[in-house]
């Protein structure tokens, strides 16, 4: 019954390796986003997506690399972990009805460290 | 652009009101979220204001003034449970929402 969801929640992983953070939303929502909370608690969104289609791609390395293989899904994936990419990650979903954002649905976040 | 300012912190005790002052700069303004989060916890949706006034639902309120670039948010019976951190997040023209660096609200007995 999860609304939205991400596997894993927590991720603990050496500098240099190339991991992947999964998000699945059962809302029927056409829109989904990845944001990244840093450890001062400041949310920033990275990526958005609508019906599929990359909308949104904030000043993100291209070490990170979405990919949404349908619109219930939206996965990150991360090469070449660095230090400062640990953070808190959090996946959202809305419906988007014309140029008006509706209300976001966050999943529950994943943790992750680089050692 | 866009820049939103709110207080970093806040503290309050059980049974009290608080305010929550969030003020705001955009070049497309499309609403305004509050959201709460607790620690270690997803943001959750509190309330969105798009047109000018007050929005209440139960103990909380939001009130919006566009031209003021300015909102609130008003707790009233604070609860323990209340403890949190609040982010007033703007809803810019297009898909984006950016999101103010939150209020963390302390309430104690």
């Amino acid at each position: 019954d999860t609304a939205v969801s991400q596997t894993p929640k927590y991720l603990v992983t050496q500098m240099g390796n190339d991991k992947s953070i999964k998000c699945e939303q059962n809302l029927g929502h056409d829109t989904m986003y990845w944001y990244k909370q840093d450890s001062k608690k400041f949310l920033k969104i990275m990526f958005s997506y609508n019906n599929k289609e990359l909308i949104i791609n904030e000043t993100v390395p291209n070490r990170f690399s979405p990919k949404s293989p349908d619109k219930a899904h939206l996965n990150l994936h991360i090469n070449s972990l660095e230090l400062g990419d640990s953070a808190v990650y959090f996946c959202a979903s809305s419906y988007t009805s014309g140029r008006a954002v509706n209300e976001q649905f966050f999943g529950p976040g994943t943790r992750l460290t680089v050692l | 652009g866009q820049n939103i300012d709110q207080p970093t912190e806040m503290t309050a005790t059980e049974g009290a009101i608080v305010q929550i002052n969030c003020t705001y700069q955009t070049s497309g303004f499309n609403g305004l979220f509050w959201y709460q989060q607790h620690a270690g916890e997803a943001p959750t949706f509190l309330s969105y204001n798009v047109l000018d006034g007050l929005e209440e639902k139960g103990r909380f309120s939001s009130f919006l003034s566009r031209s003021k670039g300015y909102s609130y948010l008003l707790l009233k019976e604070l609860q323990m449970k209340d403890s949190a951190s609040y982010l007033c997040v703007l809803n810019q023209a297009g898909t984006a929402l950016i999101f103010g660096k939150g209020t963390t609200l302390s309430v104690s007995s």
